[in-house]
């Protein structure tokens, strides 16, 4: 099946910074998704992004499809912003969402 | 609205007990979704409903029962449960099957089974 693999694993950032998470993915896909999970669980969209570029506010997202691989950018990050960061992918003719490894961010003041 | 809810937030039970979860969206979705979270792990999908019917079952044990009465209620039924399903369960939706439109989650419900 279809691997995604998040990098990096663990991030610590002071506020203010800015970061950007990779995602890579072993096979074509017609559904990516960018999601931060809270420390109560709850998945938050952050992007709908299975190609092109994407921008909300501070957080940004680019999917390079036919190289597999998306990026996440968070600007001038706030303690807000801690949580767990995670990619999912839906291979083709599948309602299937597969997620990745997830990045942990950590952001302090 | 892009809100889909979950019932209750936290269930303690024990590996004897029967007991349901209950997801509900009012956004006129026709595909739902039941995904496992086990504790620093990333979210893994359970079972796919299309148009009411079970359309993937990902080889999760009969001990969990899913059910789609109609097309905004999801329930997962849970009978005999062991220890190692303690997990957060989320439900989600989209608006048709296929793949093609982006999935939103309620908030989850936190298992404890003793």
């Amino acid at each position: 099946g279809i691997q995604v693999e998040q990098s990096p694993p663990d991030l610590i950032l002071q506020e203010g910074a800015n970061s950007t998470l990779r995602c890579n993915f072993s096979d074509s896909v017609n559904n990516l998704q960018w999601f931060h999970q809270n420390p109560w669980g709850q998945l938050i969209n952050l992007f709908y992004i299975p190609s092109g570029t994407k921008q909300n506010g501070r957080l940004s997202a680019t999917t390079v499809a036919t190289e597999r691989y998306s990026l996440l950018y968070i600007s001038s990050s706030q303690t807000t912003d801690s949580g767990v960061y995670f990619c999912a992918v839906g291979p083709y003719n599948t309602d299937k969402l597969i997620f990745g490894t997830g990045t942990r961010l950590q952001v302090f003041p | 609205d892009t809100e889909v809810t979950q019932t209750p937030k936290h269930l303690v039970m024990g590996m004897t007990n029967k007991k349901s979860l209950k997801c509900e969206q009012h956004m006129g979705h026709r595909a739902m979704y039941w995904y496992k979270q086990k504790a620093k792990k990333p979210p893994e999908l359970m079972f796919v409903y299309s148009y009411e019917k079970l359309s993937i079952n990902e080889s999760v044990p009969s001990r969990f029962s899913p059910e789609c009465p109609n097309s905004s209620l999801l329930n997962l039924h849970l009978h005999a449960l062991q220890p190692e399903d303690s997990a957060l369960y989320l439900c989600a939706s989209s608006q048709v099957p296929g793949g093609l439109y982006e999935q939103y989650f309620g908030p989850g419900t936190r298992l404890t089974v003793t």
